[in-house]
């Protein structure tokens, strides 16, 4: 009964480079949700999707940020052209719906995002 | 705009002793409220949940939590800590905007003296 997967746990890049973090939600849910975590920080919403389609990216930087969540296969949030201040770690969270019910959002144990 | 404040960055307790975390909430309505505990390296552990109903709610690990409306707090409470408590704990509401987007607090940070 996998949790929430996420891939990689450690990752790190040169300033430049491109950053792909994955989350495989919990077997059941479809709604995936990515946080922020900046060191001595709480998290912060970046993007909630359902398969195929973002429903809020509210929280996601405007350039160099995007995510998917494709029919097949895991959620990937990207960053294109790293930078020191992308440093952090980046949370997935998934539920099995909306969560208008008593459903809370499971988490993964992020992905620790390291730029030199 | 909706918030989450926990006014105490750490705290230190010895084993044994009581525990109370605060956390006060910003928000125009009843709110869908969380505590979530993070071990080192590690992702988040949902605790407890208050959506409706009672508002003394019991969580994993002992833990339990009371919603008070006039006070706008959602205050965790654990009787006799464990050294396995020590741990970084946040509290959460889900927004206005969307029940989906989760505001977390800053944390506080727990140590437990042997």
């Amino acid at each position: 009964n996998a949790g929430v997967m996420q891939n990689p746990r450690h990752l790190v890049r040169r300033r430049g480079q491109e950053a792909r973090l994955r989350c495989s939600p919990m077997k059941g849910h479809s709604h995936v949700y990515w946080y922020r975590q900046l060191p001595e920080e709480g998290l912060k919403f970046m993007v909630y999707l359902q398969k195929e389609n973002i429903i809020d990216e509210s929280g996601m930087p405007k350039e160099r940020f995007s995510a998917e969540f494709p029919k097949e296969g895991p959620s990937i949030l990207r960053i294109q052209q790293v930078v020191r201040g992308d440093s952090a770690a980046y949370f997935c969270a998934s539920s099995p719906d909306r969560g208008d019910s008593n459903q809370p959002q499971h988490f993964g144990d992020g992905t620790r995002l390291s730029i030199l | 705009a909706q918030s989450v404040t926990q006014p105490d960055i750490h705290i230190t307790v010895s084993e044994g002793a009581s525990l109370e975390l605060r956390c006060n909430y910003s928000y125009g309505a009843t709110p869908y409220l969380f505590w979530y505990v993070q071990s080192p390296g590690q992702g988040l552990q949902l605790l407890l949940k208050y959506f409706s109903g009672d508002t003394l709610v019991q969580g994993i690990k002992g833990f339990e939590a009371e919603f008070k409306r006039s006070q706008s707090s959602f205050n965790l409470r654990k009787p006799s800590v464990h050294w396995s408590d020590a741990a970084e704990y946040f509290c959460a509401v889900a927004a206005v905007s969307g029940t989906y987007k989760y505001i977390f607090g800053t944390g506080t940070r727990l140590k437990v003296l042997a």
